[in-house]
């Protein structure tokens, strides 16, 4: 059964730590985002990426958080440094090529806590 | 630019009641629209989606939604609802892209379905 995997599943730290999630997509996905869920928010999109380019990440906040997909198996999610405004659930999503399916599958969160 | 709008940020309907959610979509080209549900404190798992192919989707546990462009909707029904479908709905819309993968997938602000026996 395929899914995408990200890891921690919770993390709890302190202000200043650095923070990195992991997102591993599906097999065969060339799409990959990066959402942000809080309470006043809602869903935001804060990156994506396509054969592991970056396409949009206007959404992010450059001076502390940075994307990346060092390789197709594997996106990351990096905050430095870690502030408690950042306390949300980030979700990791991949899609496929469109020719091979039109729908888009989500991880089960990264549940962060910045005391 | 693409937006959607889910119309009730909370709706309560009795169990066996119809379930309607309400989604409302803006886009200057055909779209791609999805129903995403959000258990608490897991994932979003995908009801159904609409991509130019039939206007009436079904989905999972026995919910649909029809694409009317006409009226730039995709409200989501089920006939009877069940303790269950409590959760958080999610309406988004995407565009395809001929460059061989999704654009961004745009979410309105959810509803939260309350199921009272």
């Amino acid at each position: 059964d395929a899914r995408v995997t990200q890891t921690p599943r919770h993390k709890v730290t302190e202000m200043g730590q650095e923070v990195t999630m992991r997102c591993q997509p599906i097999l065969g996905h060339n799409t990959v985002f990066w959402y942000r869920q809080t309470m006043m928010q809602g869903l935001e999109l804060l990156a994506y990426f396509r054969n592991r380019a970056p396409l949009d990440d206007s959404g992010m906040p450059k001076d502390r958080f940075s994307a990346e997909m060092p390789d197709a198996t594997l996106a990351t999610l990096k905050i430095q440094p870690s502030e408690p405004r950042d306390s949300a659930v980030y979700f990791c999503a991949s899609g496929p090529p469109i020719q091979m399916g039109n729908t888009i599958y989500f991880g089960e969160g990264s549940w962060l806590t910045v005391v | 630019a693409q937006s959607v709008t889910q119309l009730g940020s909370h709706v309560s309907v009795s169990e066996g009641a119809l379930v309607l959610l309400r989604c409302n979509y803006s886009s200057s080209v055909p779209p791609y629209l999805f129903w995403y549900v959000q258990y608490p404190n897991q994932g979003l798992q995908l009801l159904l989606k609409y991509t130019s192919a039939a206007t009436l989707v079904k989905g999972i546990n026995g919910f649909e939604a029809e694409f009317k462009k006409s009226e730039t909707s995709f409200h989501l029904t089920k006939p009877s609802a069940h303790m269950s479908d409590a959760a958080e709905y999610f309406c988004a819309v995407t565009l395809s892209s001929f460059s061989g993968g999704y654009n961004k997938l745009i979410f309105g602000a959810g509803t939260r379905l309350a199921v009272h026996p």
